[in-house]
């Protein structure tokens, strides 16, 4: 049972233009989410997070927002800029502060059009 | 953060035969890693927790005996497919625990197995 979806596989994006990735999840014990980007031959690095007390955090051109009663989140980035092109993974927790355990979506895969 | 390497990065093997994956920790003393296996257009999923000095905890579904797991140091954890099958080929990720926080997992570049 794939409890975090990412039912996009891939996306393309104009340079400069926004890019919404959106995960989807089905477990209510989830308190806490996480995105992660991942290039080719590298593994994911964490890029922003979110409790699930809150409903939006921003880094810099990096937004994600979490709607709990959906059961979504989505992760924006704007502008777009080509090194921005990259697999991004949507993770969730369940737990409190000392869980571990991570559970991924599949991964979207973003282009960035010059 | 944490850097952490894996080796190899890919690997072509035979049916029945072992195959050992090493994840290192190149600056950060972990105590707690992770083993993720990835199929094609499926998500990264956990297979074990690995702790050091003591046994990995599996996840459900994941033969312990099948995919033996040793981490003998702070800064090295491997996982061993024994009597590998087709259906064994994946990539294989490993993660170091390096911090409290959930984001301080830090990923390695993965290995790429294939079982002929």
């Amino acid at each position: 049972d794939q409890q975090v979806k990412q039912n996009s596989p891939s996306l393309s994006v104009q340079e400069g233009r926004i890019s919404i990735l959106n995960c989807d999840y089905t477990n209510s014990m989830f308190d806490y989410f996480l995105w992660y980007k991942k290039y080719p031959a590298e593994g994911p690095t964490f890029l922003i997070s979110i409790s699930s007390i809150k409903d939006k955090n921003e880094d810099g051109r990096f937004t994600v927002f979490l709607n709990k009663s959906a059961k979504h989140l989505s992760l924006h980035i704007v502008p777009s800029q080509p090194g921005d092109s990259a697999v991004y993974f949507c993770a969730a927790s369940e737990g409190g502060q000392g869980a571990q355990k991570l559970v991924f979506g599949q991964g979207t895969r973003l282009t960035i059009n010059p | 953060g944490a850097v952490v390497s894996q080796h190899p990065s890919r690997v072509i093997c035979k049916s029945g035969t072992s195959v050992k994956i090493e994840c290192r920790s190149l600056d950060f003393q972990a105590t707690t890693m992770f083993w993720y296996r990835q199929f094609p257009k499926q998500s990264l999923m956990l297979m074990a927790t690995s702790n050091e000095g003591s046994k990995a905890t599996y996840e459900q579904g994941v033969e312990k005996d099948k995919f033996l797991i040793n981490h003998a140091s702070l800064t090295l954890s491997t996982l061993t497919v024994t009597s590998a099958h087709p259906e064994d080929s994946s990539f294989y990720i490993c993660s170091v625990k390096a911090g409290t926080g959930r984001e301080t997992q830090y990923f390695g570049p993965g290995t790429r197995l294939l079982v002929l």
